[in-house]
């Protein structure tokens, strides 16, 4: 298995910009995972689905975050418009209920 | 609250020695698994290990072992024999079956392995 793939690794766009990463889990695996990753907050959880079923978005920023899951094979994570602040590495990761989770390479996302 | 405390923000290991991250953790579930992933500085978060909470023995891989001690709700991971590849940031992590598929992750500690 490819294990979780991620598009693009890295990303650098202008403040005002839709940005848009992407997902692919691993095969057969029911849950994914969203996160973001910063010097200063850590890791933190955006958003996770179950069976193509957002089930908590508590940890999406604000509304100019959007996240979908069209089908088991792929996800978005959307960001509109993008802001400096958003600069950080977004992670997808997926699981089988109760396992551990498998992580993508991440994409470096830089906004100037 | 399900929370993950790593009060160890870095540490520091001589090559071959051994070493011990602590990982603490609150849950009112009987029913939990807990992990340590590894994240080295190529960022890829890579899965060390795993204990189910029913379980009383250990969990070993290799160099990598726990000390798992459900009353007092500690989760150490030992690295023994440490090498250079193995600095990288270590996360603690947890899951509640019964209450979703939602990984609770501790804040990190940094371990540099010095030659």
């Amino acid at each position: 298995d490819a294990g979780v793939i991620q598009s693009p690794r890295h990303e650098v766009t202008e403040m005002g910009q839709e940005v848009t990463l992407r997902c692919k889990p691993i095969s057969g695996h029911n849950s994914l995972f969203w996160y973001r990753q910063t010097m200063m907050r850590g890791l933190e959880l955006l958003i996770y689905f179950n069976n193509n079923v957002p089930i908590d978005d508590s940890g999406m920023p604000e509304d100019r975050f959007s996240a979908k899951m069209p089908n088991a094979s792929f996800s978005t994570l959307k960001i509109q418009p993008s802001e400096p602040r958003d600069s950080a590495v977004y992670f997808c990761a997926s699981s089988i209920t109760r396992g551990e989770q498998y992580f993508g390479p991440g994409t470096r996302l830089t906004v100037t | 609250a399900q929370t993950v405390t790593q009060s160890q923000p870095e540490m520091s290991v001589q090559e071959a020695e051994t070493v011990t991250l602590s990982c603490t953790y609150d849950t009112s579930e009987n029913n939990y698994y807990l992990f340590w992933y590894k994240q080295p500085p190529s960022r890829q978060m890579i899965l060390v290990i795993r204990q189910e909470a029913y379980k009383q023995q250990n969990a070993t891989e290799n160099r990598f072992s726990v000390n798992f001690q459900k009353a007092a709700k500690s989760f150490s991971l030992k690295i023994s024999d440490s090498q250079l590849g193995d600095t990288a940031m270590y996360f603690c992590a947890f899951i509640e079956p019964n209450t979703g598929n939602q990984f609770y992750f501790g804040t990190g500690t940094s371990l540099t392995v010095i030659p």
